[in-house]
């Protein structure tokens, strides 16, 4: 049975760091990753997703990398403001059965100004 | 992309009476979703599999009669929750997979938020 575990559970840093958000998984069999970013109470908004076949995804000050072999994924955010402050979720989707995501546990950000 | 949308947005009800939310693919069909759960401050967690045409898949542990799941559609799927109580209060979000199959990332409904007084 899959499970997706983020490390930490929490973080709070200083408005212009650097940080990464750990996300492993226990079965390497995926098809994908997806990195979410949830706001208090509202739905999910889909950051970057990673095929099984990829090193890594780039959007704007955001990078992910996946290395499938030993069940991890990283979430680069650089040069961090406020308005990242959310909870981040990342997703696996396995190759058995149906196209069903597994979520890992979520790390909460707050990035004071 | 790909644009999921949920109906409520937010609901409460008695104890005992029955909710249903929809979930529908705006622009795409969708012949599985997916139904999962958010209590407060905890990550998402499936609750079962909707399948167009055939009974849904539970995961383990989740009342399939309490949760009632219906895919009559490519584009349309219901979760029912039967007999509510407050500890089913929660966040409900529904999700359904790209067209690309396996390699598409899964677009996610806005979330019901089910409040059971």
């Amino acid at each position: 049975k899959q499970e997706v575990t983020q490390i930490p559970a929490a973080l709070s840093v200083p408005e212009g760091e650097n940080l990464v958000l750990n996300c492993s998984f226990t079965d390497s069999a995926i098809y994908n990753l997806q990195w979410f970013r949830q706001d208090p109470g509202k739905g999910l908004t889909s950051l970057l997703l990673i095929q099984s076949s990829q090193r890594e995804q780039t959007s704007g000050r955001l990078n992910a990398s996946l290395d499938k072999s030993s069940g991890r994924s990283t979430l680069y955010i650089a040069a961090s403001q406020p308005g990242d402050s959310a909870t981040y979720l990342c997703a696996v989707k396995g190759i058995s059965g149906t196209y069903k995501y597994i979520f890992g546990t979520g790390t909460r950000l707050k990035v004071l100004a | 992309g790909a644009v999921v949308s949920q109906h409520p947005s937010w609901v409460i009800c008695k104890s005992g009476t029955s909710v249903k939310i929809e979930c529908r693919s705006l622009d795409f069909q969708a012949t599985t979703m997916f139904w999962y759960r958010q209590f407060p401050k905890q990550s998402l967690m499936l609750m079962a599999t909707s399948n167009e045409g055939s009974k849904a898949t539970y995961e383990q542990g989740v009342e399939k009669d309490k949760f009632l799941i219906n895919h009559a559609s490519l584009t349309l799927s219901t979760l029912t929750v039967t007999s509510a109580h407050p500890e089913d209060s929660s966040f409900y979000i529904c999700s359904a997979p790209g067209l690309a199959g396996a390699l598409d990332e899964q677009y996610f409904g806005p979330g019901t938020r089910l409040t059971v007084t």
